[in-house]
């Protein structure tokens, strides 16, 4: 199994310009979600997907979209990359609520620059 | 609100000593508590549940509903300890959304 699997690995944008982020898992896992890390700020939730259609807002989602059509596949999408949003993104995937004591399967990170 | 509190950015030990690293928690209910650990240039992993109780690489970690507490222990820390260290909580209730803590960089100097 390759588990969870995001692209790119590192990108560099200017400002302004949008860009998606691609994480896929074959899991069959429920629950998949986006957090970006930043340093002394630990991992921050962007936006999560309890299932193929649901898509609902994390702790910091302004300036990112999502979609869920598939079960495997959860997108993030930047509509106009700020230097604020210089990060390294995270992708993460886990079984539903029923088992949420389970944990979560985290991606590589994809880190991102914006000048 | 700061859910899951990490109060040591920086933590520095000597091989072979005891390491404890602190997570306190804001929660009047039960919610699920891990550790995950992330080394140099790798991804996040698992490290523990606390619903399983058990040692993974020496590491143990009790949760203590009165302190509101889930510090992390290892008797004797190893160099390939150093990595960086986040506490996580998800609630009892609601979506499965994993809450993390601000971190703790533990480097074993040998």
């Amino acid at each position: 199994n390759a588990g969870v699997t995001q692209t790119p690995k590192f990108q560099v944008l200017k400002t302004g310009q949008s860009m998606t982020l691609q994480c896929a898992q074959d899991m069959n896992h429920e629950y998949m979600s986006w957090y970006r890390q930043d340093p002394g700020m630990g991992l921050r939730l962007i936006h999560y997907s309890v299932g193929a259609g649901i898509t609902d807002q994390g702790e910091v989602p302004n300036g990112y979209n999502v979609s869920r059509s598939t079960t495997e596949d959860f997108p993030l999408r930047l509509l106009s990359a700020a230097p604020s949003q210089t990060s390294v993104y995270f992708c993460a995937s886990s079984y539903s609520i029923l088992h949420r004591d389970y944990g979560y399967t985290f991606g590589s990170g994809t880190r991102l620059t914006v000048v | 609100a700061q859910r899951v509190t990490q109060p040591e950015k920086l933590l520095s030990v000597f091989k072979g000593a005891p390491v404890e690293l602190k997570c306190n928690y804001s929660y009047s209910g039960s919610p699920e508590l891990f550790w995950y650990v992330q080394y140099s240039r790798q991804r996040l992993q698992l490290l523990l549940r606390h619903i399983s109780r058990e040692s993974i690489k020496g590491f143990t970690a009790d949760l203590n509903k009165g302190e509101t507490s889930f510090h992390l222990k290892k008797p004797f820390a190893q160099e390939e300890d150093s990595a960086m260290y986040y506490c996580a909580l998800i609630y009892q209730t609601g979506a499965n959304n994993l809450f993390f803590g601000t971190g703790t960089r533990l480097t074993v100097i040998p």
